[in-house]
């Protein structure tokens, strides 16, 4: 079946340090790939997304591409504010067939002034 | 309010007890998800529902059931709510299965 790996958080950054976070995917075929954000007490939203091989989301200084070779979706973000304290998943579906989402056990991200 | 919103927001239960969370939309989207979400687990899929009675099964269905008689609303039921059923619930819709899914500010369930 389809799963998607993260790394094992948390991670713990001081402000305006470069961050990455990994993510890796087993699917047959070529998934939608997303990164949600989930801030202290809310639930998730999308942060960015990339539905084919080679392309690149981004969104608030964040950026995805998404590398079919690899079967990855690496988060980075050049310089991290306090503020991107937060849980970071990563999750993939497909257009067809088998249609439903499937997320990774999400990475937790601390900033430290 | 516009938006998508999950009713309570924190509930008490006992072992055995039947216990409904609720989730309503106001963007008529098509899908709707119900996930559990538990430390070391990540989010894991319960149902979800692509239309007014439809319904499917996600990864972890047993103890739960769902029904959808309206495009806004899709409440979930625990039968006879075990301890393992303690987690945080998240109601979540979308206008078609590969776009954006909205998602709830969640429902706080603890089984005593």
């Amino acid at each position: 079946g389809n799963s998607v790996t993260q790394m094992e958080g948390p991670v713990t950054l001081s402000e305006e340090a470069f961050l990455t976070i990994n993510c890796t995917y087993t699917a047959t075929g070529y998934p939608s790939l997303f990164w949600y954000v989930q801030y202290p007490g809310e639930g998730l939203q999308l942060l960015l997304k990339a539905t084919k091989a080679d392309d690149k989301g981004s969104n608030k200084g964040f950026e995805a591409t998404y590398r079919k070779e690899t079967t990855s979706f690496h988060l980075e973000k050049g310089s991290v504010q306090v503020s991107d304290s937060a849980v970071y998943f990563c999750a993939l579906i497909f257009s067809g067939g088998y249609q439903k989402v499937t997320f990774g056990t999400g990475t937790k991200l601390q900033v430290i002034p | 309010d516009a938006g998508i919103t999950q009713s309570p927001r924190y509930k008490i239960t006992e072992t055995g007890r039947q216990v409904t969370l609720m989730c309503h939309q106001t963007w008529s989207h098509s899908y709707m998800f119900w996930y559990r979400q538990d430390l070391g687990h990540g989010l894991r899929l319960i149902y979800y529902s692509a239309a007014a009675d439809i319904t499917d099964k996600g990864e972890v269905p047993d103890g739960y059931v769902v029904s959808r008689s309206k495009t806004e609303n899709f409440p979930l039921t625990l039968e006879s709510a075990t301890r393992s059923q303690t987690s945080v619930y998240f109601c979540a819709s979308s206008e078609d299965i590969i776009y954006e899914q909205y998602f709830g500010p969640g429902t706080r369930l603890t089984v005593t």
